[in-house]
């Protein structure tokens, strides 16, 4: 069965320092691989997607993620956060299995400290 | 463009009771998926919709159900509710039921379950 898991459920920085956050997907198939940030009280923002080729992708507010098939990886990156930055994230595969949908991870919680 | 709305924002129930949630996907979306997010949790595929037909289903017992309209809004409709149906739930909306396609999402509507 397809699954992601998301291993640190906190993570607390300090602005301006580097942010990694991690994930590793389970799928039999070439997976498609998406990060979603949620702010409280508000829907899923997609910050970028990994379909096929190079395997470093840029997303949107700086962020980037590197896919990494020999790990089953798919780390999110930035190299200077911003308190603004503070969100729940969310990494995810999309699944083609009579339709298509997203499998999520249970999610990432980023504090940032000044 | 008008984004993926849902209404309402928020909605209190007690157990046994039925409710309908209802989303307006994206101008020249066709495909509406329905997501639910327990607290503390990554978003769970409930079902997704496909030109007014379902077009696949996750792990959620038949008392969830749910319509496509003609214009690609959508309804979910929830029977019988239980206390651990008390979540956020998401509607997201796509171009095309695609492995690949970006899913757009709307900022959910929180049901408390008494």
């Amino acid at each position: 069965a397809q699954s992601v898991t998301q291993p640190d459920i906190h993570i607390t920085v300090s602005e301006g320092a580097s942010l990694e956050l991690r994930c590793n997907y389970s799928y039999g198939a070439t997976p498609y691989l998406f990060w979603y940030v949620q702010s409280p009280g508000q829907g899923l923002q997609l910050l970028l997607k990994y379909f096929s080729g190079d395997t470093l992708v840029q997303g949107i507010k700086g962020f980037e993620a590197e896919f990494k098939r020999s790990q089953s990886s798919f780390n999110l990156r930035k190299p200077s956060v911003h308190w603004s930055d503070a969100a729940e994230y969310f990494c995810a595969v999309g699944v083609m299995e009579y339709g298509n949908k997203l499998v999520f991870g249970a999610g990432t919680i980023l504090r940032v400290k000044s | 463009e008008t984004g993926v709305t849902q209404s309402p924002t928020h909605l209190i129930k007690t157990r046994g009771q039925q409710v309908t949630l209802r989303c307006s996907s994206q101008s020249g979306h066709n495909t509406v998926s329905w997501y639910q997010q327990a607290l503390g949790q990554g978003p769970q595929f409930i079902f997704q919709y496909y030109r007014e037909e379902e077009n696949g289903r996750g792990n959620f017992p038949p008392r969830f159900s749910g319509l496509q309209f003609p214009n690609y809004s959508s309804e979910l409709n929830v029977n019988a509710l239980e206390l651990d149906d008390s979540a956020l739930y998401l509607c997201a909306s796509s171009f095309v039921a695609g492995e690949n396609n970006e899913q757009f999402f709307g900022p959910g509507t929180r049901l408390t379950v008494l």
